[in-house]
């Protein structure tokens, strides 16, 4: 399996409820990196956690960061019709910058 | 400031023919990044180049596939004599140097016919 999987795979939700997504992963990295896709549209980048930081906060964001377990999460606070995309996590091993990214989260929320 | 430009956004070719993808990164990035996204797969690197210089094509197919950051320009991943299982999206990433996220084009929609 690869650097970077997301859990679960799909996540259907109310409006207003929240939303987590879990990423892991297997090597060391310098960072991890959250996306968000639109469906047949680019990657839009929503944060990045370096290896020393815990946890962040971006707006509706929070994205923890266990380099013990080897894996992170997002959540999404008060999720909006609007959040529906495919999530995905990124992670960056360092040596030249290699970014490897899982296979996504495909959220949807129900208005 | 414009973000990183990809184009075309979408691009037909019958097998056979050559494909070009151009990816115009931020402003101040010298560091270019292209991923392919195969239908329900996850993005997958192919290549990272700086100025003039391939750094890793590690992920590049061996044959039909290369990469080239000219000194003036875009950075272009071109894809020679394509076949059906080169469809694809394929998508350009740059940064100022590798502690900073990767800011992402919006990608290439490649189809073969």
């Amino acid at each position: 399996s690869q650097q970077g999987e997301e859990d679960p795979q799909a996540l259907s939700i109310q409006e207003g409820e929240n939303a987590t997504m879990n990423c892991s992963y297997k090597t060391s990295i310098n960072n991890l990196q959250w996306y968000r896709q639109n469906s047949g549209r680019g990657l839009v980048h929503l944060i990045l956690i370096r290896s020393n930081e815990r946890e962040k906060h971006s707006g509706r964001l929070r994205v923890t960061l266990d380099t013990s377990k080897k894996s992170s999460s997002l959540l999404i606070t008060a999720s909006r019709a609007a959040d529906t995309a495919s999530y995905f996590c990124a992670t960056d091993s360092g040596g030249y910058q290699k970014v490897t990214f899982g296979t996504g989260t495909k959220l949807q929320v129900i208005p | 400031n414009a973000g990183v430009m990809q184009n075309p956004r979408h691009l037909v070719r019958r097998r056979g023919q050559e494909a070009r993808l151009r990816c115009s990164p931020m402003k101040g990035h010298s560091h270019v990044y292209w991923y392919r996204q195969l239908p329900e797969e996850g993005l997958k690197f192919m290549v990272y180049l700086q100025k003039e210089n391939i750094i890793d094509e590690s992920g590049m197919p061996k044959e039909r596939f290369s990469a080239e950051f000219p000194k003036e320009g875009p950075s272009i991943l071109r894809i020679q004599q394509v076949v059906r299982g080169d469809s694809a999206a394929y998508f350009c990433a740059s940064s100022p140097d590798k502690n900073y996220g990767y800011t992402f084009g919006s990608g290439t929609r490649l189809t073969v016919v």
